[in-house]
């Protein structure tokens, strides 16, 4: 089973502040490495889906971006803000064959005001 | 409004009374899955499926049955629940794009399952 990590798995920052976490997986195999943003008591929300090696993606102050070739992504926040408070996922397909997600544990982030 | 629907959000029921927990989505989307949410283990899908009539075990199936009759609907069976599959229940479904995984996944709002 494909293996997907995140770190840290909890944060706490101050408003203002930027901050990024990391997502790692297995560089064989890569089809693609989706981002999630799920805050408390909804449901999670696509970020970014990213495909090519090299992808950097931005919406808003959120960017993230992609080495398959070393098996990370990692996602940034510029300038947090209290509504950026929730659980980061990220999640990547398991492989040749079958059409399962392997999701990580998340970052928990709270932004402070 | 496009949108993944599940019900019932909360059930509280007993060990071995069957349950559903309906899923239905208006996007058209060929692939739909089912995924646990417990804490401290993250997302673990339970079963998915490619389109209608096609579908395979994700890497938690025990005690779980789905079907896929129709393209807008994955219900989730609990033939006989127990007590170890008290949980936070998603559905998602997407298109998966011309790579195949280039898809967003659209979630459900949840449905919170208690069995006692």
């Amino acid at each position: 089973i494909l293996n997907v990590e995140q770190s840290p798995q909890s944060l706490h920052v101050q408003e203002g502040d930027s901050t990024n976490f990391t997502c790692s997986f297995p560089s064989s195999n890569f089809y693609a490495l989706h981002w999630y943003r799920w805050e408390t008591a909804k449901s999670p929300e696509a970020l970014f889906v990213m495909t090519l090696n090299g992808d950097e993606k931005k919406k808003g102050r959120i960017s993230a971006t992609l080495n398959t070739k070393e098996g990370y992504s990692y996602l940034y926040i510029k300038g947090s803000q209290p509504e950026d408070s929730a659980t980061y996922l990220c999640a990547s397909p398991s492989g040749t064959g079958t059409y399962k997600y392997i999701f990580g544990t998340g970052t928990r982030l709270k932004v402070l005001a | 409004e496009a949108q993944v629907t599940q019900n019932p959000r909360y059930l509280i029921t007993v060990t071995g009374k069957k349950l559903t927990v309906t899923c239905s989505q208006n996007m058209n989307h060929e692939y739909m899955s089912w995924y646990r949410q417990d804490p401290g283990l993250g997302l673990r899908q339970i079963y998915y499926s490619m389109n209608v009539e096609v579908t395979d075990k994700g890497d938690v199936p025990e005690g779980y049955k789905v079907s896929r009759k129709e393209k807008r609907n994955f219900p989730l069976i609990l033939e006989s629940p127990s007590p170890n599959q008290t949980s936070l229940y998603f559905c998602a479904s997407s298109s998966p794009g011309g790579q195949g995984w280039s898809g967003e996944l659209f979630f459900g709002e949840g449905s919170r399952l208690t069995v006692l």
